[in-house]
């Protein structure tokens, strides 16, 4: 009954490789986001999608590329990895795009670049 | 933009005691203010929130917080800590831009460490 999942939850990979994070919530919202954790427990938005379009896209290297299939689905695909992109990468989602709608979190990806 | 400043990266507090982590934001508008719960290896847990319906809002798990405009806070406090409490605290203000795009700030986050 999990809320919002993504995999793979651990992921490590050497530097120029490609790799996907697949993210999928089953709340029925519609509106869904990619957030970046550094290190130091930062997070940083790096896209939303409302109803599959792209709301926002915040400055995210364009090696970065999102993808929503449908509205219930967002996957984040990286091209040539950096070191620097190491990072542990969240999904959420919120019912609706407002301000005051609440985010749900998935577990998390913990991105290993070497 | 708005943006969020979480005082003292980390609080150590003894079982029992109050527990009290800071927030102060700043914005032009009347803004949306959340926290949130952060476990080891776990996403982010919505503690509470404030939309303007009254200024003491009461959250999961016992935390409550206020929000004072003539301070721009929105401390967040629990009047007993408990060793389940330990985790990363967020607070968060919403950012409604120009453009009609919404996107979460959120702050660098508070350690609380309860000691037994």
């Amino acid at each position: 009954d999990t809320a919002v999942s993504q995999t793979p939850k651990y992921l490590v990979t050497q530097m120029g490789n490609d790799k996907s994070i697949k993210c999928e919530q089953n709340l029925g919202h519609d509106t869904m986001y990619w957030y970046k954790q550094d290190s130091k427990k930062f997070l940083k938005i790096m896209f939303s999608y409302n109803n599959k379009e792209l709301i926002i896209n915040e400055t995210v290297p364009n090696r970065f590329s999102p993808k929503s299939p449908d509205k219930a689905h967002l996957n984040l695909h990286i091209n040539s990895l950096e070191l620097g992109d190491s990072a542990v990468y969240f999904c959420a989602s919120s019912r609706t795009r407002d301000s005051n709608s609440p985010l749900h979190f998935g577990n998390g990806t913990r991105l290993t670049v070497t | 933009a708005q943006s969020v400043t979480q005082l003292g990266s980390h609080v150590s507090v003894s079982e029992g005691a109050l527990v009290l982590l800071r927030c102060n934001y700043s914005s032009s508008v009347p803004p949306y203010l959340f926290w949130y719960v952060q476990y080891p290896n776990q996403g982010l847990q919505l503690l509470l929130k404030y939309t303007s319906a009254a200024t003491l809002v009461k959250g999961i798990n016992g935390f409550e917080a206020e929000f004072k405009k003539s301070e721009t806070s929105f401390h967040l406090t629990k009047p007993s800590a408990h060793m389940s409490d330990a985790a990363e605290y967020f607070c968060a203000v919403s950012d409604f831009g120009d453009t009609g795009r919404r996107a979460l700030t959120f702050g660098s986050g508070t350690r609380l460490q309860v000691q037994p």
